[in-house]
C-alpha cells in the first residue's frame, strides 16, 4: 500500500522566521501534488511537481521534489501569518487515478 | 469560471438513513473523484470516474457506498443505512484528464454527520 508521510505534523512558528516541511512517500512516483486547507474549507492546489528535480515557487513558498529519495520539501520563507493553515502533500499511484495524501502539517504562524 | 461545487454543505442524518451527496465538477473535465476527510486527517479515496463510468472503486470501504455518474458530469455519492462511523466531510474533486499534470481541483466539501 503506498504511504505518504509529513513532517512535522504541527509546526508554530514566528513571522520572519524560515522553515521546511517533509513529505515522504512510499512508491515510484514522477508527480507529487501540495495542497492548501484553511480551518472549514476545501483544498487548494499550491503546487504540481512533475519530475525529479523539479522545484516550484509562488510568493514565500517553494517546493521541490527528489523521486529517487521519494521526498518533497516546502520551504517557507519570512513567514506571515496569513500562511497559517494545513498543508497537505499527495502522490497519484501508478495509474494516476488516485490521489494518496499525507496527514497533513498544521502550520501555525505566531506574530 | 465556475469551480466545483457540492450539494449540501452541510448534511446531518440519523443512523440508519440514506444520504446523497451531489457534485458539479468543473465544465468539461471528463475524471471526477470522491474522497472522505476524517477530522485531523488527509482525504481518502473513494472512487474516480472516466466519464460515465466508474473506472476505479476501490476506495469504497464497503457496498453501503455506491456513486453514478449517468452523463458524464454530475456525480451522486450514496450512502445506504448511514452508520455514525460515516460521519465525515466527503469531498469531490475534478480533473481535465488523466493524461495530463492529472491536477485535481476540490470542491467545499459536504460534511456528513449521523446521530
Amino acid at each position: 500500500e503506498l504511504k505518504v508521510e509529513q513532517n512535522p505534523l504541527f509546526l508554530s512558528m514566528q513571522e520572519g522566521k524560515n522553515y521546511t516541511i517533509y513529505c515522504n512517500y512510499s512508491t515510484t512516483s514522477d508527480r507529487l501534488y501540495w495542497y492548501r486547507q484553511d480551518p472549514g474549507k476545501s483544498l487548494e492546489s499550491l503546487f504540481v511537481l512533475l519530475s525529479n528535480g523539479a522545484v516550484k515557487q509562488e510568493g514565500r513558498l517553494m517546493a521541490s521534489l527528489d523521486t529517487k529519495a521519494r521526498l518533497s520539501t516546502l520551504h517557507i520563507t519570512a513567514a506571515v501569518h496569513d500562511l497559517s493553515a494545513t498543508y497537505f502533500c499527495a502522490v497519484d499511484n501508478w495509474a494516476g487515478n488516485q490521489f494518496y495524501f499525507g496527514t497533513g502539517t498544521s502550520l501555525t504562524v505566531i506574530p | 469560471g465556475a469551480g466545483v461545487s457540492q450539494t449540501p454543505s452541510n448534511k446531518v442524518t440519523e443512523k440508519g438513513k440514506y444520504v446523497e451527496l451531489r457534485c458539479d465538477p468543473i465544465s468539461g473535465h471528463t475524471a471526477l473523484y470522491w474522497y472522505r476527510q476524517s477530522l485531523g486527517q488527509g482525504p481518502e479515496f473513494l472512487i474516480y470516474f472516466q466519464g460515465t463510468g466508474a473506472a476505479d472503486d476501490s476506495g469504497l470501504p464497503n457496498d453501503r457506498f455506491f456513486a453514478v455518474r449517468p452523463e458524464g458530469s454530475v456525480s451522486t455519492l450514496k450512502i445506504q443505512r448511514t452508520e455514525r462511523g460515516d460521519s465525515a466531510v466527503y469531498l469531490c474533486a475534478s480533473s481535465p484528464s488523466r493524461d495530463s499534470t492529472n491536477e485535481q481541483f476540490f470542491g467545499p466539501g459536504t460534511r456528513l454527520t449521523v446521530l
